[in-house]
């Protein structure tokens, strides 16, 4: 069975890197096909993507955020770590991890998500 | 980018009833569009996905429709737990997904 978990700090200060930690089983991103994404929802509001990760370690970032992220794996590990730098109170959200299956008779969106950690940026 | 536009923004109805979400996008996003559900608290929930097929194990009172820049979610039948806000997504512009912001479905 899948199951993601997110980790990090509740609380980072602005101006300081948040780094985000995804820890999952039941699929490997090793295998082809498989990827996992970062999305985020401030409170009581929608949901943006943010960056993508896929089986071959190509990387992908939201055009707007993308001077700000980094997106890696550690497959042994079976964790994706996002950094994002300079951390505004405007970035306070939940952070989600979620997978996604790519190619022909797979869903392509993203089918299990993590439970989401809330991030508050604050002095 | 492509910009999703959900309505109506909260949809009031009661269990038994027939609920229709809409979303429509700026430009053509083909087939490639999801829906998922939000209940609070909780991680969005996969529903549909390239607009008409339904994920695993989701029940047979859910549907979508449509093509290009128009789409509709349909709950033929309300139960109890299908109250919650309801997202639109596209992945037609790969890898720039983007959702829309939401249409609440609440108790009458």
């Amino acid at each position: 069975q899948v199951t993601l978990r997110e980790s990090g700090p509740a609380l980072v200060k602005p101006t300081q890197t948040l780094t985000l930690t995804c820890t999952f089983s039941g699929f490997s991103l090793s295998t082809s096909g498989m990827c996992v994404s970062w999305i985020r929802q401030p409170p009581g509001k929608a949901l943006e993507w943010l960056a993508l990760i896929d089986w071959d370690d190509d990387k992908y970032y939201s055009t707007s955020l993308k001077t700000r992220l980094t997106i890696s794996k550690d497959t042994s590990k079976n964790q994706v770590v996002l950094t994002m730098t300079n951390m505004d109170p405007v970035d306070t959200a939940t952070y989600y991890c979620a997978r996604m299956a790519s190619g022909s008779g797979r869903s392509n969106n993203f089918d299990y998500w993590g439970q989401g950690t809330l991030v508050t940026v604050s002095s | 980018e492509i910009v999703l536009t959900q309505s109506p923004a909260t949809l009031s109805l009661s269990p038994g009833e027939r609920a229709t979400l809409s979303c429509r996008a700026s430009q053509s996003v083909s087939s490639y569009l999801a829906w998922y559900q939000q209940k609070p608290g909780q991680a969005p929930r996969l529903l549909i996905y390239d607009a008409s097929n339904r994920a695993t194990g989701i029940p047979a009172r859910f549907s979508g429709s449509g093509s290009g820049t128009d789409f509709t979610l349909t709950i033929s039948s309300l139960e109890p737990e299908d109250f919650a806000v309801y997202y639109c997504q596209q992945r037609s512009n790969w890898p720039q997904y983007t959702f829309g912001q939401g249409t609440k479905l609440e108790i009458k």
